[in-house]
């Protein structure tokens, strides 16, 4: 069955460190994985997808097709990169993304 | 941007009385989705569609309904409020196999 996991409900790092917020699917082929962000009380919005290889705020994240991660990365957290963040998969056969329950980022002054 | 618009943005309504969210893109995208934001759930999908006329259910789809009788327009009718639907709905569209372009959600209240 395809599948997202992120297995952290919350994150709490401090202003400055690095961060990592995990992403593992279950997927049978090729996959297409994205994340998004979701600012406080706003529209989710699309932070980068795996095909593009962009770095998007100094995010990047590396599809691991040995480990099925997708984790999102970045070296030195800002207090504005607090937000809920969920990885998507595109594994609907009408297009549809299969999300992650999310990962809420704390980033403390 | 304003390429896909939710309405109304927020609403209470009562248990037992139906209520339809609209989905307004203005992006000619031919996908678009219905979900629901629970927390400790994420986004589920209700429903969705490939084309006018053309939806198809999604992994919580009982007590829900949609109809899309232009591109533009998506609309998610509940025919009959219960609690466990009030929730911050997402709609969302989408062109090829880009991203999807969300609307800023909808918080239904069902008392």
């Amino acid at each position: 069955a395809q599948r997202v996991t992120q297995p952290e409900k919350l994150l709490s790092v401090f202003k400055g460190a690095p961060v990592e917020l995990k992403c593992n699917y279950s997927y049978s082929g090729s996959p297409e994985l994205f994340w998004y962000v979701q600012y406080s009380r706003q529209r989710l919005q699309l932070l980068l997808r795996h095909i593009s290889r962009e770095s998007i705020k100094g995010f990047t994240a590396d599809l691991n097709k040995g480990e099925t991660s997708f984790h999102l990365k970045k070296p030195f957290a800002q207090e504005e990169d607090s937000a809920m963040y969920y990885c998507a998969l595109d594994g609907g056969s009408q297009g549809n993304l299969i999300f992650g329950k999310g990962t809420k980022l704390s980033v403390k002054p | 941007d304003a390429g896909i618009t939710q309405s109304p943005r927020h609403k209470v309504t009562e248990t037992g009385t139906p209520v339809t969210l609209r989905c307004h893109q203005t992006e000619n995208h031919r996908y678009m989705y219905w979900y629901r934001q629970d927390p400790g759930h994420g986004l589920r999908l209700i429903h969705y569609s490939y084309g006018v006329k053309d939806t198809d259910k999604g992994e919580v789809s009982d007590g829900y309904s949609v109809s899309r009788s232009k591109t533009e327009d998506f609309l998610l009718t509940l025919e009959s409020a219960t609690s466990s639907q009030t929730s911050v709905y997402f709609c969302a569209s989408r062109f090829g196999r880009d991203g999807y372009t969300f609307g800023s959600g909808t918080r239904l209240t069902v008392v």
